[in-house]
């Protein structure tokens, strides 16, 4: 079935290191890609998204490129801050069938001064 | 723009208690969703309406929860009885229609959540 899976963590990294969490999904038809942010006690909100391949989504100095050959949508970040210390979900749209949004499992990262 | 609201933002009951969340999505989306976040489970969706019609439950637990949507503005979910695993943070979340010359669901705008604890 549908569904998206992401890099496990925790994630720990200094100040201005360089972030990648992987995201891989599996998917019928021509799904929409997505991350997503919770900071600690707070709702989710959307920091990017992409509808097709070889689209690139970007906010806050966050990227990441749909790419449909190896079904991926990994999020990268050149020199991440302590105030980007959160959980990130990458989710898909799918165009059929009742359950059409899935999110993966969430990777907390937290960047140490 | 408002954003999704949510209520109550905290909910302390007891076992045996019935208990209402309550959402008002943005104005104008016709998709709303109630998600739960645990430790152990992670986020969970419980049951998606589309035009206010229910469209996909399958995600609610048993028979203790049920969801209504009466108009484009308003929902809630209901726990009742309510159980000490009921415990968690409901989130409620809407999206605009369909994504322009694609058939996926658009961007979901989630609310505060609803941090319920069933003593």
């Amino acid at each position: 079935g549908d569904s998206v899976t992401q890099m496990e963590g925790p994630v720990t990294l200094s100040e201005e290191a360089f972030l990648t969490i992987n995201c891989t999904y599996t998917a019928t038809g021509y799904p929409s890609l997505f991350w997503y942010v919770q900071y600690p006690g707070e709702g989710l909100q959307l920091l990017l998204k992409a509808t097709k391949a070889d689209d690139k989504g970007s906010n806050k100095g966050f990227e990441a490129t749909y790419r449909k050959e190896t079904t991926s949508f990994h999020l990268e970040k050149g020199s991440v801050q302590v105030s980007d210390s959160a959980v990130y979900f990458c989710a898909l749209s799918v165009t059929t069938g009742g359950n059409q949004f899935y999110f993966g499992t969430g990777t907390s990262l937290t960047v140490i001064p | 723009d408002a954003g999704v609201i949510q209520s109550p933002r905290h909910e302390v009951t007891e076992m045996g208690q019935e208990v209402t969340l309550r959402c008002k999505p943005i104005s104008g989306h016709n998709s709303l969703f109630w998600y739960r976040q645990t430790m152990m489970r992670g986020l969970e969706l419980l049951i998606y309406f589309n035009n206010n019609v229910p469209i996909d439950d399958s995600g609610m637990p048993e028979d203790r929860f049920s969801a209504k949507m009466p108009n484009a503005s308003f929902s809630t979910l209901k726990i009742q009885p309510s159980e000490p695993r009921d415990s968690a943070v409901y989130f409620c979340a809407s999206s605009f229609p369909r994504l322009a010359g694609s058939q996926a669901l658009d961007t979901q705008y989630f609310g505060p959540g609803t941090r319920l604890t069933v003593l």
